[in-house]
Formats: C-alpha cells, sequence, structure tokens
C-alpha cells in the first residue's frame, strides 16, 4: 500500500528562518503531490500541488516545493517565515488512478515572532 | 473553499445516543470523503462515495454509516456515540478535472 512519510514531527523556527519540510511517498508509478495547511482552529487548505512539468512548484503565500522522483521526495520550503505560519503541514499522495489520497502524519510548524 | 458546508459546527452529545453530521457542497462533485483527524493519528478515511447512493468503507469505518441520496448531501451517522468518537470531522470533495480535494470547515464532536 502507498504511504506517505513526513520525517518532521515538531518544527520550531524563528520569524526570517528558513524552512524545509520532508515529504516522502512510496509509490513507484505516475502520482500526483500535494501540500496542505491547516491554521490553528481551521480546515486543510491547499497550498501546492505537483501534477507534471516543472518539477518546482510554487504555491500560495510563498511556498515552494520540489519534486524529485529519484528520492520519491516532494519536499516543502519557504525562504523567509513569518509568525502567520505558524500551521501544521500536511503532505498527500495520489496514485495515478486512484482517487483516495494518502496523507502524512502532519508536520507541526511553531514560528516565534 | 469549493463551496462545501457542514453542519453541524459543534455538537456535544451523551454516549449510546446517534448522531448525523451532514456535508453539503453546491458544485456537484462526484466525489465526497468523511474524514476524522486526532491528535497524533493526522487524517484518517471514515467513508467514501463515488456517486449518488455509492459509497464504500475507508480505514476506520467501524461504528459509521453513511448515506447519499443526492448529490449535494453527503450525511455521516454515528448510530450509538461512543467517547472513542470524540474528534474533529472534515468532509472533502474531489475536483473532476484536477483530482485536488477541497475541505469542509469540519464538526467538532465531543461524546460524553
Amino acid at each position: 500500500a502507498q504511504s506517505v512519510s513526513q520525517h518532521n514531527h515538531h518544527v520550531i523556527l524563528s520569524e526570517a528562518a528558513s524552512l524545509e519540510l520532508g515529504c516522502n511517498y512510496s509509490y513507484g508509478g505516475t502520482v500526483n503531490l500535494f501540500w496542505y495547511v491547516q491554521y490553528p482552529g481551521q480546515h486543510l487548505q491547499l497550498l501546492l500541488k505537483y501534477f507534471s512539468g516543472d518539477p518546482l512548484v510554487k504555491g500560495i503565500k510563498g511556498f515552494e516545493a520540489e519534486f524529485i522522483k529519484s528520492k520519491f521526495s516532494f519536499n516543502l520550503r519557504k525562504p523567509s517565515v513569518q509568525w502567520s505560519d505558524t500551521a501544521e503541514y500536511f503532505c498527500a499522495a495520489l496514485s495515478g488512478g486512484s482517487y483516495i489520497p494518502t496523507f502524512g502524519r502532519g508536520t507541526s510548524l511553531i514560528v516565534h515572532p | 473553499d469549493a463551496g462545501i458546508t457542514q453542519s453541524p459546527r459543534h455538537k456535544v452529545t451523551e454516549t449510546g445516543t446517534p448522531v448525523t453530521l451532514r456535508c453539503h457542497q453546491t458544485e456537484n462533485h462526484r466525489y465526497m470523503y468523511w474524514y476524522r483527524q486526532d491528535p497524533g493519528h493526522g487524517l484518517r478515511l471514515i467513508h467514501y462515495s463515488y456517486g449518488v447512493k455509492d459509497t464504500d468503507k475507508g480505514e476506520v469505518s467501524d461504528g459509521y454509516s453513511v448515506s447519499r441520496s443526492k448529490t449535494e448531501d453527503f450525511l455521516l451517522t454515528l448510530e450509538s456515540a461512543t467517547s472513542s468518537q470524540t474528534s474533529v470531522y472534515f468532509c472533502a470533495i474531489r475536483t473532476g478535472g484536477t483530482d485536488t480535494q477541497y475541505f469542509g470547515p469540519g464538526t467538532r464532536l465531543t461524546v460524553l
């Protein structure tokens, strides 16, 4: 079965620090990849997604992610975090032909002002 | 937010009582999902639907049933609520063109 691993469970940063959250998936075929953000007390919102083409994907709020097929990875990055980026971040993978994505366990990010 | 609403948004109930949560969408998406979110477990799929009257179980379906009599509504029922079903429940839809899930605002359910 497909799995998604988010290796960083909790990340604490100061404002202006750079961010990279890891995501690895297990499926070897065609895969669509997603990052969602969940601000405290809110629902999951789509940050960005990769289907095909340029492996560097830009999303909202200055986030980007890079798909590296050889490493089965889709890491999320932001060059300079803000206090308002404090949230939980979920990576998800959807294998080709499926309609049920697999979610990682999430990474809690706390940004200190 | 893909026109998804959930009701109620908050509910407190007692063990053994039936509870129904409603998910309503306005954009005629074929696929709808129910998840629960618990600390340390992330999101877990309860049930999903791929059309009117077409539903299937997810990984944590025990104690839950669903119904979809109209495209726009997907109901989740806890036949006899237990304290272990205290959770936040999210409904989601999948857009046909982009295979992307969008989530509703959630329902916080407390079973005493």
